[in-house]
């Protein structure tokens, strides 16, 4: 069966430090992946996908970036930074089939910036 | 760009009553709507899935009906139970890419 593994649960970090977070897939081969924001009484906001190693689009331009080292490894990144960027950081991976397509979440990493 | 309205933002409701939930979207080019499940501090737990060319999915105590004419879809959770409080989240799949609402927070009081 799949999983989808986040870590770190959580994290504080001051404004003008680096991020890196990671998450990992098993289970399956070739998943599209996506990196997710989940802003204090928002809703969630898609902020990269890829569809393969290296193969990464953004959704919306912020202080944050990603990488596809391998096939089931995504991180999420930042040089720097800021208040804004806190949040609840969720990754997913989806498959799509012959007549449906799901996706399925990890548990989270909840970010403070401080 | 799709619209993804959920209404109620926050519903409570007692022990044994059947629990309503509403998501409306503005474009019905859709691939498919997926429903989740969002505990405090968690993840997300897909609940049901309909794709673009079905009416309605059930399992067990939970139904979900798509109407794309009007752009609207309900997930029916009958008799309700302290452990379906959580929030209820519709998304809408265009080719990969999930357009979330907002949610609905749901307390069920025993």
């Amino acid at each position: 069966s799949q999983t989808i593994h986040q870590w770190p649960a959580t994290l504080v970090q001051p404004v003008g430090s680096p991020l890196s977070l990671e998450c990992t897939v098993e289970g399956t081969s070739n998943p599209n992946l996506y990196w997710y924001r989940q802003a204090a009484g928002r809703g969630l906001q898609l902020l990269f996908y890829s569809i393969g190693i290296d193969q990464i689009s953004s959704e919306v331009p912020q202080n944050l970036s990603a990488s596809r080292p391998q096939d089931r490894q995504f991180i999420l990144s930042s040089k720097k930074l800021l208040l804004s960027d806190s949040g609840f950081y969720l990754c997913a991976w989806g498959v799509r089939g012959l007549t449906s397509y799901e996706q399925y979440f990890g548990p989270g990493t909840r970010l403070t910036v401080t | 760009k799709q619209e993804v309205t959920q209404i109620p933002a926050a519903l409570s409701v007692p022990e044994g009553e059947n629990l309503v939930l509403n998501c409306s979207f503005t474009d019905s080019a859709i691939y498919n709507l997926q429903w989740f499940r969002q505990d405090p501090g968690k993840g997300l737990t897909s609940l049901l899935l309909i794709q673009s060319s079905q009416r309605e999915q059930t399992s067990g105590r939970l139904n979900a009906s798509l109407d794309k004419s009007s752009g609207r879809s309900t997930l029916y959770i009958a008799a309700s139970q302290p452990g379906d409080s959580a929030t209820y989240l519709c998304a809408l799949d265009s080719w990969g890419k999930l357009q979330f609402g907002a949610g609905t927070q749901v307390v069920v009081t025993p």
